[in-house]
C-alpha cells in the first residue's frame, strides 16, 4: 500500500539554527513533492514543489532535496526563527492524481 | 473573496443530526478536494472532484458522508446522522489543475464540527 512516511516526533530547536524535516514514501512514483505549512486552527499553505528531475530547491530560508531513488525529501529551514513555528506537511500525487499527505512533523523554535 | 471560503466555521451538532458544510473553491479552480483532520492528526482524504469528471469518493469513510459540487463551483458535504467520531475539522482545498496534474492546492480555513 502507498505510505507517506514524516518524522513522528515534533522537533524543538534553538533560534538561529537549522531545522531539518523528513519524508518518505512507499509505492509511489511522484512527478513532483510538495511542501505545505499548517498552523494551529488553520488551513495548510502551500510553500514548495519540487519536481523529480529537481534535486534541489530553494525559497528564502527553505531549502528542499528531492532523492527518487531513496524515496525520499529532506525539508531545511535554515536561520530558524521562532515564527516558523508550525506543523509541517508533505504531499504526494498518487497515479490517481490525488494529493496525499504526510501526518507532518511539528516544529518549535525557542527563542 | 480571493481565496477558498469555508461554512460555518464552526458547528456544534447532536448525535444522529444530519450536517452541511460548505465550500467556494477559487474561480477557475477545476479540482477540488475534502478532507477531514481530527485532533492532533494528519490530513485524510475523503473526496476529489475534477472537473466534470465523476468524483473519486474513494477516501468517504461511510455511506452516511456524501458530497456534491455544481460545475466547476460550489461544493457541499453532507453528513447524515452524525456519530461522535466525525467530529474534526473538514478542510475543502481548490486548484488549477494543470493537464492531468494537481497543482499546489490552496485550502480554506476548514469547517469544526463537534457531535456531542
Amino acid at each position: 500500500s502507498q505510505k507517506i512516511e514524516q518524522n513522528s516526533e515534533a522537533l524543538n530547536i534553538q533560534e538561529g539554527k537549522t531545522a531539518t524535516l523528513t519524508c518518505n514514501y512507499t509505492n509511489y512514483s511522484p512527478a513532483y513533492l510538495q511542501w505545505y505549512r499548517q498552523d494551529p486552527g488553520r488551513g495548510p499553505v502551500f510553500l514548495l514543489l519540487i519536481r523529480e528531475n529537481e534535486k534541489e530547491k530553494r525559497k528564502e530560508r527553505l531549502k528542499v532535496t528531492f532523492d527518487t531513488t531513496l524515496k525520499q525529501s529532506l525539508f531545511h529551514i535554515t536561520a530558524s526563527q521562532p515564527a516558523d513555528s508550525a506543523t509541517y506537511l508533505c504531499a504526494l500525487e498518487g497515479n490517481d492524481y490525488k494529493l496525499s499527505f504526510g501526518a507532518g512533523t511539528t516544529v518549535t523554535v525557542r527563542a | 473573496g480571493a481565496g477558498v471560503s469555508q461554512s460555518p466555521s464552526n458547528k456544534v451538532t447532536e448525535k444522529g443530526k444530519d450536517v452541511e458544510l460548505r465550500c467556494d473553491p477559487i474561480s477557475g479552480h477545476t479540482a477540488l478536494y475534502w478532507y477531514r483532520q481530527r485532533l492532533g492528526q494528519g490530513l485524510e482524504f475523503l473526496i476529489y472532484f475534477q472537473g466534470n469528471s465523476a468524483p473519486d469518493k474513494s477516501g468517504l469513510p461511510s455511506d452516511r458522508f456524501s458530497a456534491e459540487r455544481t460545475g466547476e463551483s460550489v461544493s457541499t458535504l453532507t453528513i447524515q446522522r452524525t456519530q461522535q467520531e466525525d467530529s474534526a475539522v473538514y478542510l475543502c482545498a481548490s486548484s488549477l489543475a494543470g493537464g492531468f496534474r494537481t497543482g499546489e492546492l490552496f485550502f480554506g480555513e476548514g469547517s469544526r464540527l463537534t457531535v456531542l
